[in-house]
Parts: structure tokens; sequence; C-alpha cells
């Protein structure tokens, strides 16, 4: 399963577009790459997956370049209630998900 | 379709005594997978459950052990408690196959005195 690495935290204000990049150089040619987002006390959401050049979906969207070793969520006009913490994972072992330490998203008014 | 469900919601046990954790998946899903949560450790995978068969384990002592039924709930139990077992436990189902995305219920918190 591929390591990824992702900034720990990042601060937004409400209305504005935040990215969110994850680094998977050891990406695997059949590994899906998926985003999950937690808030405190509750088990992880799913938010998106992709596997190669852009995915839309009513909450976000995932731009995966062409080498495929990086990736980028984008979450548009964040709110306050987008305040959490976004997990980027790579692959999967049958139903073993590997979480890094996530990504702290902090958005204030 | 309901969504993934684990009771009970709270635990307060104290030091060796064992716990038993229960999680209903979506229906349909055969695959069950378990996870510890704790502020330093962050989510640890514990292991797998596909079909009544244990298909992945993670790196937890044996006092960790997990069954899965004809209809796909699962349980697991801690046995002889310790402090470091205060965590919240989550469990997540989907189909099974390996891009399958995972549905995480909404964890059971289980505090060790």
């Amino acid at each position: 399963l591929a390591k990824t690495t992702q900034p720990i935290s990042m601060d937004s204000y409400e209305g504005q577009e935040v990215n969110i990049t994850c680094s998977h150089n050891n990406i695997a040619t059949n590994d899906y790459i998926t985003w999950y987002q937690q808030f405190p006390s509750q088990g992880p959401r799913f938010i998106i997956q992709g596997y190669k050049t852009k995915v839309t979906n009513e909450v976000a969207s995932l731009f995966i370049p062409a080498d495929r070793k990086s990736s980028t969520l984008s979450l548009p006009r964040v709110s306050l209630s987008d305040t959490a913490v976004y997990y980027c994972l790579v692959g999967a072992q049958g139903g073993k998900l590997i979480f890094g330490q996530g990504t702290e998203l902090s958005v204030k008014p | 379709k309901a969504g993934v469900t684990q009771t009970p919601r709270y635990l307060i046990k104290t030091r060796g005594q064992q716990v038993t954790l229960s999680c209903s998946p979506i229906s349909g899903h055969r695959s069950v997978s378990w996870y510890q949560q704790t502020p330093g450790q962050g989510l640890q995978f514990l292991f797998e459950y596909f079909s009544e068969t244990q298909r992945n384990k993670g790196n937890f002592p044996g006092r960790f052990s997990g069954r899965q039924f004809s209809n796909s709930r699962s349980e697991m139990n801690v046995s002889t408690l310790e402090l470091g077992d205060s965590a919240l436990y989550l469990c997540a189902s989907s189909p099974g196959r390996e891009s399958d995305i995972q549905y995480f219920g909404a964890g059971t918190r289980l505090s060790v005195l």
C-alpha cells in the first residue's frame, strides 16, 4: 500500500476554495485514490475517489496528474461546517485501509 | 439503506476486564473492517472479515480478536483490558472488492479506568 504525505494543517476562510495536495510517489498501477472526511468523534466519511485526470461530484473535485504521483482535493466555497480532518488514501488490500495523519482543515468566519 | 450501526456507543470498563463491541454492516456488504483511533496513534487497522473469514490483520496483540457471523454482522473482543486500550473503535463495511469504498459507523468510545 502506497505511503501518502499531506500537510498536517490548513487554514481558510468561509467562501474560499481550498486545495489539499497529497503526495503518493509509490502508487501502484491498480491503485485508486480516495479521500475521506472526519469530524471529531465520528467515523470517516467518503468524499471522492478517482484513478486519473479529474473527478467531480456534488461536494468536491479531485485532480490527478498524468504521472499519478500526487493528487489534489478541491473544496469549492468552504463553510464553517467543512472544518474537519481530511485523509488521502491510496490503494487498499481488501478491506484494509492505511490512514496517514490527515490534514486538519480549519475554516474561519 | 440503513448505514453501519455500532453498539454500544459508549462503554466504561476497568483494567483486566474484557469487552465485546458489535457492528452491523450495510445490507449486502460482506466485508467488515475494524479500526482503533487514538490521539497519539491516529487511525489504525485492526482486522477485516470477509464472508466469515479473517482476510487481513493489523499489528495488534492477540488480546484483540473478532469474528463475523453468516449475516455479516461482526463483533470484536478485547480481553484483559489495559489503560492504553481507551480509544474510539470504528467499524466499516464494504462489498469487499479492493477499490470499494468503505462506509464507517459512528464508533464505540471505550474508556478503560
